[in-house]
């Protein structure tokens, strides 16, 4: 069945990067799209962004257009977020999530906490 | 950005009786060539992913309980509950993905009273 499997916690210093992975299962990993989502303690989801497996196209919240740099390796079926100058505002759980055309959002990884403290 | 708004914030409900989450969106998702809303409902419970329950507005994700319902178009959906179980205790969020940024609502709490 279909799986998303995210990397670990970080724990990161204000001004740092993190790069989180996702790695796809149970499905051909070009056929979908795979879209990013962060929610901070007591805060609604907030969408980042997204990733064309196929070709690597690529687009961003306005929010995080700056910061946020979303890739894959198709060879290994995972996508990758990496969001940069983080504060202590970017603490959060970030997920990744397949998107399947108009179902929207069906499979969601499981999570990764990243805590940005100094 | 499309701004979604749930009401209530949160909500008690007796076991076995109806439960009425309502969204509104600041603009239409309603996509005229296919004449469809693309507008979702999730369930999260603590430490979990959200999961996905209704898309298109009112079409049940496989597998979710016939209990489920979604209505609404245009800019107001509805979510109905129609018998609540003690599993059904969680955050519900609508989003739209009519226009990206995909933006959510602020989540609605559901208890049991």
């Amino acid at each position: 069945q279909v799986h998303l499997v995210q990397s670990g916690a970080e724990v990161k210093k204000p001004g740092a990067s993190v790069k989180v992975s996702c790695k796809a299962s149970g499905y051909t990993f070009t056929t979908y799209a795979i879209h990013w989502v962060r929610q901070a303690p007591g805060q609604r989801l907030e969408w980042m962004g997204w990733i064309n497996p196929v070709n690597g196209n690529t687009k961003y919240s306005q929010n995080f257009q700056d910061r946020v740099t979303i890739t894959r390796d198709t060879s290994a079926s995972t996508a990758y977020m990496d969001l940069t100058s983080l504060t202590s505002e970017d603490t959060a759980v970030y997920y990744c999530a397949r998107r399947v055309s108009a179902t929207c959002f069906d499979y969601w990884g499981q999570g990764t906490l990243v805590t940005v403290s100094s | 950005d499309i701004v979604m708004t749930q009401s209530p914030d949160s909500l008690a409900v007796s076991l076995g009786e109806r439960a009425t989450i309502n969204c509104k969106s600041s603009q239409s998702v309603l996509y005229s060539p296919d004449n469809r809303s693309y507008l979702a409902w999730y369930q999260q419970k603590p430490g979990q992913p959200p999961r996905l329950l209704i898309y298109l507005a009112s079409t049940r994700e496989s597998g979710v309980p016939d209990r489920f319902s979604g209505s609404g178009s245009g800019t107001d959906f509805t979510l109905t509950i129609s018998s609540l179980q003690a599993e059904d205790v969680a955050v519900y969020y609508c989003q739209q993905y009519y226009s990206p940024p995909y933006t959510f609502g602020q989540g609605t709490k559901l208890e049991i009273k």
